[in-house]
Formats: structure tokens, C-alpha cells, sequence
């Protein structure tokens, strides 16, 4: 079974369009993340939501909204894509007392 | 405040020779330090973890890492490189806050 799924695998769209990736974990755990890999595989965390508290990293555009509707999914919305969000997304999760996070395979948004 | 550095962006070894991965880091709190693993295409895997207990940790696949203190450093080791190692190495730390920082990431290349 998988453990964190993301969906879809691939996001090709257009400049402007809006678009949402979702993430599910089975773990039952009580944190979960969003990070961006961009082309140099550089990792930066977008979002963090540990029991529904959102924590926002302030250098994410408000254009990118984080909704929980409950502990086991964590959907990133993105408005008005732009070249620069070409990506690959990585949803995460970790269990309230330890520090191991579950990586899901992420998604690949392609912004043309 | 926190803050990781891979020291290198690419290594890389022939098969059957030994590996290091180069990782320093600072934290204002004890931290915890991981090692995780990218194979292309994919998610993060974790190879091993460092929580304060043994300075010397054993990790999946052969992976060591030796916390050091004086140094701050927590260099991923591996005795005999194979060509399924051949990845993206990304060293992580966690201090007092919940939100990890991970290094830039070390491309290990591994030739026949």
C-alpha cells in the first residue's frame, strides 16, 4: 500500500490557468508538507501543517493556497501559473513525535 | 536558526571503491540529522538518522554517517560503492523547529 500518494504524476497546462495537486497519507500522521524541487534539485519547503495549524513560508507567492479538509490530505492549489512554478512538487508527511518525514513520488508541473 | 552544507554538488566513484558524502551543519538547538536518497524519478527515501543516540549510525544499503560535534559534521559513508547507488544525496537538519532544511543535494555518479 502506498503510504503518501500524490496525484496527478504530470500537470502540463498553460500560463494563467489554475491547477491542484493532491496529496493523501495512510499514516495516520499528524504533520504534512509541501516542498518544490526545482531543475537543479534544489528541495524548499513551501508549506507545513501540523495538527490543521498552517505554517507559511513567507517566500511562497500568495498565488499558492494550502487546504487541508482533514488530517490525512493536504491539496495544493496554485493560481495564475507562471513559467517560474515549473516544478516538481513533493508532498510529505510526519509523525507528531518523530522527525522521519514519508515522501510521496511528486509531480511534475510543466507551465508553458 | 539552522542551516546544512553539502560540500559537494557532484561526486563521483567507480564501482567497488569507497563513498563519502560531505555534509556540515549548524544549529542553535541539539539537532537531528538525516540522510535521504533520490533516485531519478522519484520521491525521498530516508537512509539513516542521527536523534542524539549513537554517534555512529548504520542506515539501509550499506549507509553510515558518524555525527561529529567539534566538527559539525555528518558525512555519509559507504564502504563499497554499486551502481544502484548512483543517485541525488540530500543531508537534512532539524533544531528546535518542526520545518526541516536540507542541503542543496550531492550527486553521486557511479562508474563500471
Amino acid at each position: 500500500d502506498t503510504a503518501v500518494s500524490q496525484t496527478p504524476k504530470y500537470l502540463v497546462t498553460q500560463m494563467g490557468n489554475d491547477k491542484s495537486i493532491k496529496c493523501e497519507q495512510n499514516l495516520g500522521h499528524d504533520t504534512m508538507y509541501w516542498y518544490k524541487q526545482d531543475s537543479k534539485k534544489f528541495l524548499k519547503i513551501m508549506f507545513s501543517y501540523n495538527n490543521k495549524e498552517l505554517i507559511i513560508n513567507e517566500t511562497v507567492p500568495n498565488r499558492f493556497s494550502p487546504k487541508s479538509p482533514d488530517k490525512a490530505h493536504l491539496n495544493l492549489h496554485i493560481n495564475s501559473l507562471e513559467l517560474g512554478d515549473s516544478a516538481v512538487y513533493f508532498c510529505a508527511s510526519r509523525e507528531q513525535d518523530f522527525d522521519e518525514q514519508f515522501f510521496g513520488p511528486g509531480t511534475r508541473l510543466t507551465v508553458l | 536558526a539552522q542551516s546544512v552544507t553539502q560540500l559537494d554538488s557532484h561526486v563521483s566513484v567507480s564501482e567497488g571503491t569507497p563513498v563519502l558524502l560531505r555534509c556540515n551543519y549548524s544549529s542553535s538547538y541539539s539537532p537531528s540529522l538525516f540522510w535521504y536518497v533520490q533516485h531519478p524519478n522519484k520521491g525521498l527515501q530516508l537512509l539513516l538518522k542521527y536523534t542524539s543516540a549513537a554517534t555512529l549510525v548504520k542506515g539501509i544499503n550499506g549507509f553510515e554517517a558518524e555525527f561529529k560535534k567539534s566538527e559539525t559534521s555528518f558525512h555519509l559513508t559507504k564502504p563499497s560503492a554499486h551502481m544502484s547507488d548512483a543517485a541525488e544525496y540530500f543531508c537534512v537538519v532539524k533544531g528546535g523547529s518542526y520545518i526541516p532544511t536540507f542541503g542543496r543535494g550531492t550527486s553521486l555518479i557511479v562508474h563500471p
